[in-house]
């Protein structure tokens, strides 16, 4: 049963192009969250989405930041024109569609993103 | 009010020694509070949780203690071991979101 899985791992961008993080949460797992987590700070919530469905996006930057979990396919965070602040590390979790909400989180590895 | 203070930032002690790590919040909506465990390079892993209907709750080496009236709540670690050396983090939970204390990097010296 493989784990949460995020794509890339690593993923340098230069200032103004747009970065694509991939996940893909456990098997039956419907819920997935995004954090973005700083150097020595603890990680910060992003959004939450069920299949099709943003269903709380709040600590969302409201430009240039977007999710998206498609019916088929992997959940995608995608961040357009980066800056360097934008430099981080981006873990996905999933959790079960039974449980109650977040209780359960699973944790990809992260993608580490770097902005030149 | 959505903030989960964590302390210390950083905790060395040697093997079989007793690290504390300390959280404190103020929302009183919250009602989970789990701990995760956080390898280099990896992604935090869920390691115990406790309702704020418990004192404490123990699982193997890890304890949390829970003080609600106090909204404080810790994590200790029994004969802790090197390999127990990662960064924690408290968390705390809300309707739909998992607020994250800033983590405390744990070193257990051989």
């Amino acid at each position: 049963n493989a784990g949460v899985m995020q794509n890339p791992r690593h993923l340098v961008r230069r200032r103004g192009q747009e970065a694509r993080l991939r996940c893909s949460p456990m098997k039956g797992h419907s819920h997935v969250y995004w954090y973005r987590q700083l150097p020595e700070e603890g990680l910060k919530f992003m959004v939450y989405l069920q299949k099709e469905n943003i269903i709380d996006e709040s600590g969302m930057p409201k430009e240039r930041f977007s999710a998206e979990f498609p019916k088929e396919g992997p959940s995608i965070l995608r961040i357009q024109q980066v800056v360097r602040g934008d430099s981080a590390a981006y873990f996905c979790a999933s959790s079960p569609s039974k449980s109650s909400t977040n209780e359960k989180l699973f944790f990809g590895s992260g993608t580490q993103l770097s902005v030149l | 009010q959505q903030q989960v203070k964590q302390s210390p930032q950083s905790l060395i002690v040697q093997k079989g020694g007793i690290p504390i790590i300390n959280c404190a919040y103020e929302n009183t909506a919250f009602d989970y509070f789990p701990w995760y465990q956080q390898f280099p390079g990896k992604g935090p892993a869920l390691l115990i949780a406790i309702r704020p209907d418990v004192s404490e709750k123990k699982e193997g080496r890890f304890t949390i203690s829970f003080n609600k009236s106090a909204k404080q709540f810790s994590l200790h670690i029994m004969d802790s071991q090197p390999g127990d050396s990662a960064t924690y983090f408290c968390a705390a939970r809300s309707a739909r979101q998992l607020t994250f204390g800033s983590g405390t990097q744990l070193t257990v010296l051989p």
